[in-house]
């Protein structure tokens, strides 16, 4: 059974500074696909960034970046020159990828980032 | 513009009473999921529909139903809602396609069930 683990509960940065969120996921399959959401404080759910299991390069948009160790089935997310905008919670989500798939994404439980100014 | 719209945003309930949640979205998607959050347990899945008429089960179906009668709308709809189906719900969408798959939230309904 697929499952996703965000081990951080809250993080604390100082503005500018960069941050890494971890997840370590599990999967039986061979194929999946990997995303990261943010939550901000109007409980607003948005898309950020996603990897792809068969890609070797790691994503980038903009100041978000991800660290994927697929040995490890980590995904960390990594946000450079943090802004006060930033604080939110990030949520980690899998979706396997395997024929038959009923295209079910799974969220880890979340890490609350704070940006101090 | 590509939204996902809920109604309502507030919803109180008393137990017993049914409930009718409503999701639009304006992007011809044909998968849509609706999803229930709760403190300690995350985003859970309720529902997946992959288009008209083709609903199936998430991780914790039980007391709710889906329809989808249009591509465009989905609803869920609580026969007897219970207290611990007190909960924030959020629908969302995507496209089919995995080289380009991202949800699309909507704002999400809180629902208080006494």
């Amino acid at each position: 059974a697929q499952k996703v683990t965000q081990t951080q509960t809250s993080i604390s940065v100082m503005e500018k500074t960069t941050v890494t969120m971890d997840c370590v996921y599990e999967t039986q399959d061979s194929s999946y696909f990997l995303f990261w959401y943010k939550q901000t404080a109007s409980g607003e759910i948005v898309f950020l960034i996603r990897q792809d299991s068969y890609k070797k390069e790691n994503a980038t948009v903009g100041h978000y970046s991800l660290n994927f160790q697929k040995p490890k089935s980590s995904i960390g997310l990594i946000i450079t020159a943090t802004q006060i905008e930033d604080s939110a919670v990030y949520f980690c989500a899998m979706r396997e990828g395997t024929t038959g798939n009923t295209g079910k994404l799974i969220f880890g439980l979340g890490t609350t980032l704070q940006v101090q100014p | 513009d590509m939204k996902v719209t809920q109604m309502p945003r507030y919803l109180i309930k008393r137990m017993g009473e049914n409930v009718l949640l409503e999701c639009g979205q304006d992007m011809s998607h044909e998968t849509m999921y609706w999803y229930r959050q709760d403190p300690g347990l995350g985003l859970q899945l309720i529902y997946i529909s992959y288009d008209v008429d083709s609903n199936s089960e998430g991780d914790i179906p039980k007391g709710y139903r889906v329809s989808r009668k249009k591509r465009e709308h989905f609803s869920l709809i609580l026969d007897s809602a219970k207290t611990n189906q007190t909960s924030v719900y959020f629908c969302a969408s995507s496209l089919p396609e995995p080289s380009n798959e991202r949800l699309f939230f909507g704002h999400g309904t809180k629902l208080s069930v006494l």
